[in-house]
């Protein structure tokens, strides 16, 4: 198994400007993922953080609003750019071993809030 | 196309009484199958899969699963329900032809076990 560390754990942010989610798995994991979450609600997929190269973004999502990071196997940052009301939300780090399994390890999440 | 159904937004269980949640799936190849809790303000936890082999599944803190080919379903159980057990519960599934290794996440179903 693996422990995925994720911070800040909330923070509440004004309208128009960025914060960046860091993401500390603690051994390394061959697919590290980020998801978005409303509270009480499923997942939604914003991209698969490849290492050393650009991120494979979801339908929706682009990279000059969710710049992505992923310098290598255990680490990863996420950064939400000109915030809106519209992206308080939670974000989720996970990332996985088993490449023929797909089992998942999370974060505790971040949860933002944008005045 | 891909897709994954909860049926049941909640469960309303007794403490001591089973429980079942719910899952039906919709894959083009064979599926890899997966539970996960979420409990309030926490990350997802894993709690069991189905690769192959025989189709109950034991997992964490007592729970099972069983999946049928037929009626392409995963439902979770476990036979004696406890207040701790109350948590949102996800299924996912993975369609073992997919090479890119995202799940398949359900809406969701909020389990309530009542003492």
């Amino acid at each position: 198994s693996a422990v995925i560390s994720q911070k800040p754990s909330r923070d509440i942010c004004q309208r128009g400007t960025s914060l960046t989610i860091q993401c500390q798995v603690d051994s390394q994991v061959t697919m590290m993922f980020w998801y978005r979450q409303q509270p009480g609600q499923s997942l939604t997929l914003i991209a698969t953080a490849n290492q050393g190269s650009e991120a494979t973004y979801e339908s929706g999502f682009v990279i000059d609003k969710f710049p992505i990071s992923r310098p290598n196997l255990t680490f990863s940052t996420l950064t939400v750019s000109n915030m809106s009301p519209e992206d308080s939300s939670i974000y989720l780090c996970s990332g996985g071993q088993g490449v023929d399994t797909g089992e998942l390890f999370f974060g505790e999440g971040s949860r933002l809030t944008v005045l | 196309a891909q897709s994954v159904a909860q049926p049941e937004d909640q469960v309303n269980v007794a403490e001591g009484n089973p429980l079942t949640v719910k899952c039906t799936y919709s894959v083009s190849g064979n599926p890899y199958l997966f539970w996960y809790v979420q409990y309030p303000n926490r990350g997802l936890q894993f709690l069991l899969k189905y690769i192959t082999g025989d189709n109950l599944v034991k997992g964490s803190y007592g729970f099972e699963a069983e999946f049928n080919k037929s009626q392409t379903s995963f439902h979770l159980k476990k036979p004696s329900a406890l207040v701790s057990d109350s948590a949102l519960y996800f299924c996912a599934v993975r369609d073992m032809g997919n090479s890119n290794y995202q799940l398949i996440w359900g809406a969701g179903t909020k389990l309530i076990i009542k003492p």
